[in-house]
């Protein structure tokens, strides 16, 4: 069965300090891993897409890097407009239609 | 504005009622979802819909029933739902249902049943 665990659940940061958020999963066959952004209030933002192991993406001050085991989302030097809730999915070769989401982790940075 | 509208985006209702939730999109993608988010869980997939047709329900109970006339519109009509319905519902859309690009998100209903 396909799995995905994000963690931490919750992460605060200073302005300015780096760090990253995981995502483990466990899929028969990747299609596909995906990252969104959420805001309060908002449906999920795409940000990025890794099909293959030692694959990176980055976008401003984001970038995500792909693993067969894991992903991370690393945020360098975060400013408050970075907060929010970042979610993982993966697309399995089993489940083509439907992208598998993890509970997320809430990033908050403090000014 | 994202390119997927979804109306009302928030709807209380009662046990007995029957109401519908709107989405639509202008993107020219041909997949449409729902999906339900609950708090603490993540994102559930409810039915997917490819050229009008749908492709998957997710064991959805028969309170939920989807409806796409064309591959801009989808609707969720609701009846006789339960407390534990309530959640955010979030409608997505895909230029096809394997896009690398992922799926473009509405903002979503917050469904209140009382």
């Amino acid at each position: 069965e396909d799995q995905v665990t994000q963690s931490p659940e919750a992460l605060r940061l200073q302005e300015g300090e780096s760090s990253s958020l995981n995502c483990s999963y466990t899929v028969s066959g990747l299609r596909g891993l995906f990252w969104y952004r959420q805001d309060p209030g908002k449906g999920p933002e795409f940000l990025f897409t890794l099909y293959s192991a030692g694959e990176e993406k980055e976008k401003e001050r984001l970038k995500a890097t792909l693993t067969k085991k894991e992903s991370f989302l690393h945020i360098t030097a975060p400013k408050p407009e970075d907060s929010a809730t970042y979610l993982c999915a993966v697309r399995s070769q089993t489940g083509a239609n439907n992208l598998f989401f993890g509970t997320g982790t809430r990033l908050t940075v403090i000014p | 504005e994202t390119g997927v509208t979804q109306t009302p985006r928030h709807l209380v209702m009662g046990m007995t009622n029957k109401k519908s939730l709107k989405c639509e999109q202008h993107l020219g993608h041909n997949a449409m979802y729902w999906y339900k988010q609950s708090a603490k869980k993540p994102l559930e997939l409810m039915f997917v819909y490819n050229f009008k047709e749908q492709t998957e329900n997710n064991s959805v109970p028969s309170r939920f029933s989807p409806e796409c006339p064309n591959s801009s519109h989808l609707f969720l009509h609701l009846h006789t739902l339960q407390p534990e319905d309530s959640a955010l519902y979030l409608c997505a859309s895909s230029r096809a249902l394997d896009a690398t690009g992922g799926y473009t998100f509405g903002s979503g209903t917050r469904l209140t049943v009382v």
